[in-house]
C-alpha cells in the first residue's frame, strides 16, 4: 500500500513571500500521479497542481510549482508571491496509474497561514 | 465544467436511523465515483470506489453493510449510512472521475453528518 507523509502540520509565511510545503511518499509502483490539493475553510477540495511520475519536468501552474524527486520519493510544493487567499489546508495526494485503483491516498495535510 | 454536487450539505439525525447522501456529476458522465471520509482537522480517507452498474469496492476496515453505496447511473452515486451512531458523525466527500483524456477527479462540496 502507498503512504503519503506531510511532516509540517502548520506553516506560516509573510504575504508576498515564498513558502515550500514538503511531501514524501512510499510506493513500489513506477508509474503514478501526484497531486497537491487545497482545502479552504469551505471544505471544497481544489486541485492546485498535478505531476505525472513518468515526466521528469516539474509541473508549474502560475505561482505554484513542484519539485519532484522520483528517486527520493519527494514532491514539494512551492508557492511564490503568497497571497492572503492562499491560506488553507494543503494536502499532498498519490494515485496509482491504471489498474482500477484510482482512489487518492492523502497525506495528513499542512495548514498554511499567510501573515499580512 | 466538471461540477460535482452533493446533497444534503449537512444533516442531523438520531442514532439508529439511516441517512442517504447523494453525489451528482452535473455536466459530465462519471463511470467511477469515490467516497471519502474526513474527521475534524484530519485528512481524507478513501472509503470506497463506486463503478456504475457494479458493486462498490470498499477499503479495508470499512463496513460495507453500514455504508451502502449505489451507483445506478453515470451521474449519480449514493452513500447510505445505515443505523447511524454518533461515531459515524463526520464530513463525507465524494469525487467523480471524468474519463479520458482527462482522467481527472472532481470533488463535491461535502456533507456534514451529525448523529445525535
Amino acid at each position: 500500500a502507498q503512504t503519503v507523509t506531510q511532516s509540517q502540520p502548520e506553516m506560516s509565511v509573510q504575504e508576498a513571500e515564498t513558502v515550500t510545503l514538503s511531501c514524501t511518499y512510499d510506493t513500489s509502483e513506477s508509474d503514478y500521479y501526484l497531486f497537491w490539493y487545497k482545502q479552504p475553510p469551505s471544505r471544497q477540495m481544489i486541485l492546485v497542481i498535478r505531476q505525472e511520475a513518468y515526466k521528469q519536468q516539474n509541473a508549474t501552474e502560475n505561482r505554484f510549482s513542484v519539485n519532484f524527486q522520483k528517486a527520493a520519493k519527494s514532491f514539494s510544493l512551492k508557492i511564490s508571491d503568497s497571497q492572503l487567499g492562499d491560506a488553507a489546508m494543503y494536502f499532498c495526494a498519490y494515485r496509482s496509474r491504471g489498474g482500477g485503483a484510482d482512489g487518492l491516498t492523502f497525506g495528513k495535510g499542512t495548514h498554511l497561514i499567510i501573515q499580512p | 465544467g466538471a461540477v460535482v454536487s452533493q446533497h444534503p450539505s449537512w444533516v442531523i439525525c438520531k442514532s439508529g436511523t439511516s441517512v442517504k447522501i447523494e453525489c451528482r456529476s452535473l455536466d459530465f458522465q462519471a463511470t467511477t465515483m469515490f467516497w471519502y471520509r474526513q474527521f475534524p482537522k484530519q485528512s481524507l480517507m478513501l472509503m470506497a470506489t463506486s463503478n456504475e452498474g457494479s458493486k462498490a469496492t470498499y477499503e479495508q476496515g470499512v463496513e460495507k453493510d453500514k455504508f451502502l453505496i449505489n451507483h445506478a447511473s453515470l451521474t449519480l452515486s449514493t452513500l447510505t449510512v445505515t443505523s447511524a451512531h454518533p461515531e459515524d458523525s463526520s464530513f463525507y466527500i465524494c469525487s467523480a472521475k471524468r474519463g479520458a483524456p482527462y482522467n481527472e477527479q472532481f470533488f463535491g462540496p461535502g456533507t456534514r453528518l451529525t448523529v445525535l
